[in-house]
């Protein structure tokens, strides 16, 4: 079965700095989408980054970039310049690309924004 | 706002009460799930409907029991639950587009948070 593992369950970064999240996952397939998402306190989930597996570009989204390491099964969250609003719950989650409708979420990591 | 909504947002209630949850998106999708979400724990999926055809139930007790009329709505009817059933019940829908390509970004909603008291 498919695994997703976080490994920092909670991080703290400095306003301004850089923080890499990490993920790694467990799978036999060759074609899958990776995502993180963010939760604020509001606790609305929301989608933050999105990664093609068959890409070998990383995903970048303004301040949010991936290193996607396929052979390692690795998917780190880079954010840079961070911001007050960027603390909140941040979860990686899997899911294949054919088969069934299975996602696959890891146990977070609390991200606090040192002002 | 990501376009699913859940109602209510916070629910008490006893073991012998039934009560339902509702989620609806406004997104034109055609997928719906529920989750669980407790503390320290990744989330678990509950329930999934594709095209209003329930597709995937992972062992859940049948205390839980879904409803998807149409593309738009879910229900989660809740009846005779245990203080382990206390979480954040987490609804979300996306579109999945038969043959070989999907596109399954999921849009959540705000989420219920259940006491069972």
């Amino acid at each position: 079965a498919q695994t997703v593992t976080q490994s920092q369950p909670e991080m703290s970064v400095q306003e301004a700095e850089t923080v890499t999240l990490s993920c790694t996952y467990d799978t036999s397939e060759s074609d899958y989408y990776l995502f993180w998402y963010k939760q604020p306190p509001s606790r609305q989930m929301i989608l933050v980054i999105r990664q093609e597996a068959y890409k070998q570009q990383n995903a970048t989204e303004n301040r949010f970039s991936v290193n996607f390491q396929k052979a390692a099964k690795s998917f780190s969250l880079k954010i840079s310049d961070s911001q007050l609003g960027d603390a909140a719950m941040y979860f990686c989650a899997y899911t294949s690309r054919y088969t069934g409708n299975q996602f696959y979420f890891g146990t977070g990591t609390s991200l606090t924004v040192i002002p | 706002e990501t376009g699913v909504t859940q109602t209510p947002r916070h629910l008490v209630m006893g073991m012998t009460n039934k009560k339902s949850l509702k989620c609806e998106q406004h997104l034109g999708h055609n997928a719906m799930y529920w989750y669980k979400q407790s503390a320290k724990k990744p989330l678990e999926l509950m329930f999934v409907y594709n095209f209003k055809e329930q597709t995937e139930n992972n062992s859940v007790p049948s205390r839980f029991s879904p409803e998807c009329p149409n593309s738009s709505h879910l229900f989660l009817h809740l009846h005779t639950l245990q203080p382990e059933d206390s979480a954040l019940y987490l609804c979300a829908s996306s579109q999945t587009i038969k043959r070989d390509k999907r596109e399954e970004t999921q849009y959540f909603g705000p989420g219920t948070r259940l006491l069972v008291l």
